[in-house]
């Protein structure tokens, strides 16, 4: 089934700044790609669907842009709540998520 | 819509894991799919099985010899059983809805339980 590959698996930022996290599929999933946020002891938070829409009350620093293999996460200004666990996800076949992007204070 | 996970927190290896999930807030016969998805530190988020309103099933591949979903609609839930179990299923396991289908469009699994641990051992 189709693999999605995150980049980077850690990414070490300041409150503030600009977050950028990939997404790559093995192979084209059109825009059928999902973006969750998962904290510690908690389930995952859906954030982003069809690559590029936020989910109901989601804040507008979050973004989603790409299709085909290729997508983003923008985080346009971190707040201290965003830092977090960031995995995508498709649907093909079955369910697939991949492996996670931990974004962490630096 | 809120859901529930329940079961044991604590199985023998080459028992089997028996968990339900409660929909409450809304009805498990609208066009949804229910899916479980399980996560460890070693594979992350990996996505178990999904039934519908219909009880049409869907197992991951690589559990499929092991898993059994099933729906109870009178009384709004669904369950999964896992069989055979070892010291690799150690997970929390999660119960939660993907949104209902559309064409050109895919909403994602909008809604989770929290989750509950499920420890192997003897």
């Amino acid at each position: 089934d189709i693999l999605l590959t995150q980049s980077p698996a850690t990414l070490s930022l300041s409150p503030g700044e600009r977050a950028t996290l990939s997404c790559r599929a093995s192979r084209s999933v059109s825009s059928y790609l999902v973006w969750y946020q998962q904290k510690p002891g908690q389930p995952p938070r859906l954030l982003i669907y069809d690559a590029s829409h936020r989910a109901s009350g989601i804040p507008a620093r979050f973004s989603g842009s790409g299709s085909g293999t290729d997508f983003t996460l923008t985080i346009s200004s971190l707040e201290p709540e965003d830092f977090a666990v960031y995995y995508c996800q498709h649907r093909n076949n079955w369910i697939t998520f991949g492996q996670g992007t931990r974004l962490e204070i630096k | 819509v809120q859901l529930q996970e329940s079961g044991p927190g604590l199985v023998k290896p080459s028992g089997t894991l028996s968990l339900t999930c409660a929909v409450t807030g809304g009805s498990i016969s609208s066009d949804n799919r229910w899916i479980w998805v399980r996560q460890s530190p070693e594979k992350g988020l990996e996505f178990i099985g999904e039934i519908d309103h219909s009880g049409i099933v869907f197992y991951n591949p690589s559990l499929e010899s092991r898993v059994t979903m099933s729906i109870d609609k009178s009384n709004n839930l669904f369950s999964l059983k896992l069989n055979s179990v070892t010291a690799a299923d150690t997970a929390v396991y999660f119960c939660a809805r993907e949104a209902e289908p559309a064409v050109r469009h895919y909403y994602g699994v909008d809604v989770w339980g929290p989750g509950t641990t499920v420890t192997v051992s003897s």
